[in-house]
């Protein structure tokens, strides 16, 4: 079964700590994975992954992807309050007519001042 | 800037009754989904469209029903509603199969069933 599991489930760090969040995937055709940042409403776009070993950065925020060991990381450093929040992964599924986008149960994180 | 809009945003049901949850976008995507999200379960996937007439089922589509008419318009319906059926409903549409580009999420719709 196809399924896309993160680690934590939840983490609490303080101002300026670095957190690495996990994604771990079981997925049939593997294209791609995908990060988003969900903080009270509407999940907003991080990054898209599709090589392997070449990490995207954006600020502080960066992911690399390993499709060998089939896992991603989020990386996040010089946390700050405005961090807090809900990080999901997902992962297309293709099969053929039937393309969807699965999620990860999510982690979340909080930055404590 | 609209993006992708989802009506109503809070609604509160009787056991039995129903609801249609509408959802349009106006970037052109002939990609649209609902999901719900409940806590400690993440976004479940209920039903999905490749395409303008074409609906198909996710992970949780027990309950729900769906149409999509218009390109812009994604529609999910509850016939009946259930107290299982308390969560936050989010409504996303993508330009390309998933993963081929990001997908654009509404702002959800907090239902609860009594």
């Amino acid at each position: 079964e196809d399924k896309v599991v993160q680690s934590p489930l939840s983490l609490v760090v303080h101002e300026g700590d670095t957190v690495t969040l996990n994604c771990s995937y079981e997925v049939t055709n593997f294209r791609s994975l995908l990060w988003y940042k969900q903080e009270k409403k509407a999940p907003t776009f991080l990054f898209m992954l599709t090589s392997s070993g070449i990490e995207k950065k954006s600020g502080r925020l960066s992911s690399i992807l390993d499709k060998k060991e089939l896992f991603s990381i989020l990386n996040i450093t010089a946390t700050q309050t405005g961090d807090s929040a809900v990080y999901l992964c997902a992962a297309p599924l293709y099969g053929g007519a039937t393309n969807k986008l699965i999620f990860g149960t999510g982690t979340l994180l909080a930055v404590q001042p | 800037n609209a993006g992708v809009t989802q009506t109503p945003k809070f609604r509160v049901l009787k056991t039995g009754q129903s609801m249609t949850l509408l959802c349009a976008q106006d970037m052109n995507h002939e990609y649209m989904y609902w999901y719900r999200q409940d806590p400690g379960m993440g976004l479940r996937l209920i039903h999905y469209s490749v395409g303008e007439g074409t609906t198909a089922k996710g992970e949780v589509p027990d309950g729900y029903n769906v149409s999509r008419l218009k390109k812009q318009n994604f529609l999910l319906g509850l016939e009946s509603a259930a107290p299982s059926q308390t969560s936050v409903y989010f409504c996303a549409s993508s330009y390309s199969p998933p993963g081929g580009s990001e997908a654009f999420f509404g702002q959800g719709t907090r239902l609860t069933v009594v």
